[in-house]
């Protein structure tokens, strides 16, 4: 049963502090997703890898994150120094870029809160 | 730029058909999607339109008009499980998500 996993699930900490998220794709999927979600800005890109290429980060606040391919199996999301208003949760997702729906499989989500 | 535009909430009655509908402003277009995102838990991928035209899938079914930049997700015979929050993305070379939808479905 493939899916989409992220650790750690939930993350409480305090502001100032790094955060680092990880996300593992589903094996043979080339693309990988970074999204945010919270209930007053919905869903969110923040940043999306092909070929563990970085093709568009243009939603993610380059002062404070970044986002890493490491290798084909391991995605990472990090953010240093954290705010509260970072709080929110944090979606990873992959697909096989080159179906025909290109459908995105995402992943249980990291609850993130920053005091 | 891009605007996705769907209705807040809606509420449907158990047994009946509920209609969601998103209108979309973009440039540049190769598809879209509608996802099922239940209260505390990830999107999961219901449809995909990237032709005009409906496209059926058991109770579910998804309407495209590109020139319109409208779709619709038609549900059928709704169950109170079908109460969830219905996402439209619209893909271009990115992903992007309007707010949602969320149902209510009531007995």
């Amino acid at each position: 049963d493939a899916r989409v996993t992220q650790t750690p699930r939930h993350k409480v900490t305090e502001m100032g502090q790094e955060v680092t998220m990880r996300c593992q794709p589903i094996l043979g999927h080339n693309t990988v997703f970074w999204y945010r979600q919270t209930m007053m800005q919905g869903l969110e890109l923040l940043a999306y890898f092909r070929n563990r290429a970085p093709l568009d980060d243009s939603g993610m606040p380059k002062d404070r994150f970044s986002a890493e391919m490491p290798d084909a199996t391991l995605a990472t999301l990090k953010i240093q120094p954290s705010e509260p208003r970072d709080s929110a949760v944090y979606f990873c997702a992959s697909g096989l870029g080159r179906e025909r729906t290109d459908t995105q499989y995402f992943g249980p989500g990291t609850r993130l809160t920053v005091l | 730029g891009q605007n996705i535009d769907q209705p807040t909430e809606m509420t449907a009655t158990e047994g009946a058909i509920v209609q969601i509908n998103c209108t979309y402003q973009t440039s540049g277009f190769n598809g879209l999607f509608w996802y099922q995102q239940h209260a505390g838990e990830a999107p999961t991928f219901l449809s995909y339109n990237v032709l005009d035209g409906l496209e059926e899938k058991g109770r579910f079914s998804s309407f495209l008009s590109r020139s319109k930049g409208y779709s619709y997700l038609l549900l059928k015979e709704l169950q109170m499980k079908d109460s969830a929050s219905y996402l439209c993305a619209v893909r271009r070379t990115d992903m992007r998500f309007g707010a949602g939808t969320r149902l209510t479905v009531k007995p």
